[in-house]
């Protein structure tokens, strides 16, 4: 099956630990991003990797880091200086500049 | 910055009707626009991408329409049945490095 996983769907974290989540994807596609979704607003851009060791910040990088060094694998790690890591997490990749196709999502709690 | 808007924020119609959602952005210089849907708890599937140079794309029982002057995209669904209700999106990629800008959807629900 081609396709984007993310692992796992739902996620449980005591505050002050750091969490990695994984998004893998056998399309063959150069650029991945990572995503968070709040109830009530749009997705908004974490970090995307355009080409493999190479990364950027999005709009909310803040209290994420992120890692390149496959094609095939993102993870994405939120550290315990996110303020407000309770979110759902999208993970996307992309072929070009098109259609950029997502993931499962996962869905993290912290308490 | 970017700001899209999606109104209304939900939506329910009977089976059969056509309807229209609606998007607007704030910045006209945009490089494409593109309309998903999501489902609960899941990820997104794109249904329609409109280049900055189309004024519409269409899939199926879906047209979506582009007018950049007025910053305002159309998402049609004719014929709407009960698997058509979900949470559409519309992205607009201001940049051409594929920097989306998301609206907060318009959730539709298709009454049986």
């Amino acid at each position: 099956d081609g396709g984007i996983t993310q692992s796992p769907k739902y996620l449980f974290r005591k505050e002050g630990q750091n969490v990695t989540l994984s998004c893998e994807q056998n399309l063959n596609h150069d650029a991945m991003y990572w995503y968070r979704q709040d109830p009530g607003q749009g997705l908004r851009l974490i970090y995307y990797s355009q080409i493999v060791n190479d990364f950027q910040k999005g709009d909310i990088a803040e209290g994420y880091s992120v890692s390149r060094e496959k094609k095939e694998s993102f993870p994405l790690t939120v550290t315990s200086a996110q303020k407000n890591p309770t979110a759902f997490y999208l993970c996307a990749s992309s072929p070009d500049s098109y259609e950029q196709y997502f993931g499962p999502g996962t869905r993290l709690t912290v308490t | 910055k970017q700001e899209v808007t999606q109104i209304p924020a939900a939506l329910s119609v009977p089976e059969g009707e056509n309807l229209v959602l609606n998007c607007s952005f704030t910045d006209s210089a945009i490089y494409n626009l593109q309309w998903f849907r999501q489902d609960p708890g899941k990820g997104l599937t794109s249904l329609l991408l409109i280049q900055s140079s189309q004024r519409e794309q269409t899939s199926g029982r879906l047209n979506a329409s582009l007018d950049k002057s007025s910053g305002r995209s159309t998402l049609y669904i004719a014929a709407s049945q009960p698997g058509d209700s979900a949470t559409y999106l519309c992205a607009v990629d201001q940049t051409g490095a594929n920097n989306l800008f998301f609206g907060t959807g318009t959730r539709l629900t298709v009454i049986p």
